[in-house]
């Protein structure tokens, strides 16, 4: 089974400070995906990398950047928190070719 | 840019009755659109898809339409469970990776 595994559940943080989203995939998928989820607003596409180093934005790019250093490993980065960043954050990944994407279980973002 | 809009937003059915999710897309060029299910405190996970070159796919209790004329797809649970009680998004994507996705419909199925 494929499995896309986030490092935190919930994480709270102050407003300006630089967070790191972490999402590690265990099957050598070459896509790689971060996606913010807002009640009424389903899944907006923030990110996403389909090769190492290489990055591509989404929907909503703003206030956010990306890392791509392995390939297994695909990092979200709020320079510097505001309130509105907060909710639920999710990872996903997918074969390269493919569509169906594979997700992790999320991180709910609280900017306080 | 691709547009997905998804109805209802709530669904609430009695246990044993159907239930049925509509979604529309802007991108004529769309051609794969899968539905996924979020059950509480976890990830989306996909359970159903179709590709524009077939109008309609069926595993066991759920289906799904495609009208590529109309620009519209939807879910169909029959005789639904307590464990179908869940958020539902449908996506459609016109490329190999980037999915759209409409606003969910969070479903209650009351014993």
């Amino acid at each position: 089974d494929v499995k896309v595994t986030q490092s935190s559940r919930y994480l709270v943080k102050r407003t300006g400070e630089k967070v790191f989203l972490e999402c590690v995939q265990d099957m050598d998928h070459e896509n790689m995906f971060w996606y913010r989820q807002d009640p009424g607003l389903g899944l907006r596409l923030i990110y996403f990398s389909y090769d190492v180093k290489m990055k591509e934005k989404g929907d909503i790019p703003e206030g956010y950047s990306v890392s791509r250093e392995k390939k297994e490993r695909f990092s979200l980065i709020l320079e510097s928190a505001s309130t509105n960043q907060t909710s639920m954050y999710l990872c996903a990944s997918s074969l390269l070719g493919t569509t169906e994407a594979f997700f992790g279980q999320g991180t709910r973002l609280t900017v306080v | 840019g691709e547009n997905v809009e998804q109805h209802p937003s709530t669904l609430s059915v009695q246990e044993g009755d159907s239930a049925v999710i509509k979604c529309t897309y802007s991108d004529s060029a769309s051609n794969y659109f899968p539905w996924y299910k979020q059950e509480l405190g976890k990830g989306p996970q996909l359970i159903i898809d179709i590709r524009s070159n077939v109008g309609e796919k069926k595993d066991q209790r759920i289906a799904v339409t495609l009208n590529k004329t109309a620009k519209h797809f939807s879910l169909h649970i029959t005789e639904t469970q307590p464990e179908d009680s869940a958020v539902y998004f449908c996506a459609a994507s016109s490329s190999d990776y980037k999915l759209s996705f409409g606003a969910g419909t969070t479903v209650t199925v009351r014993a």
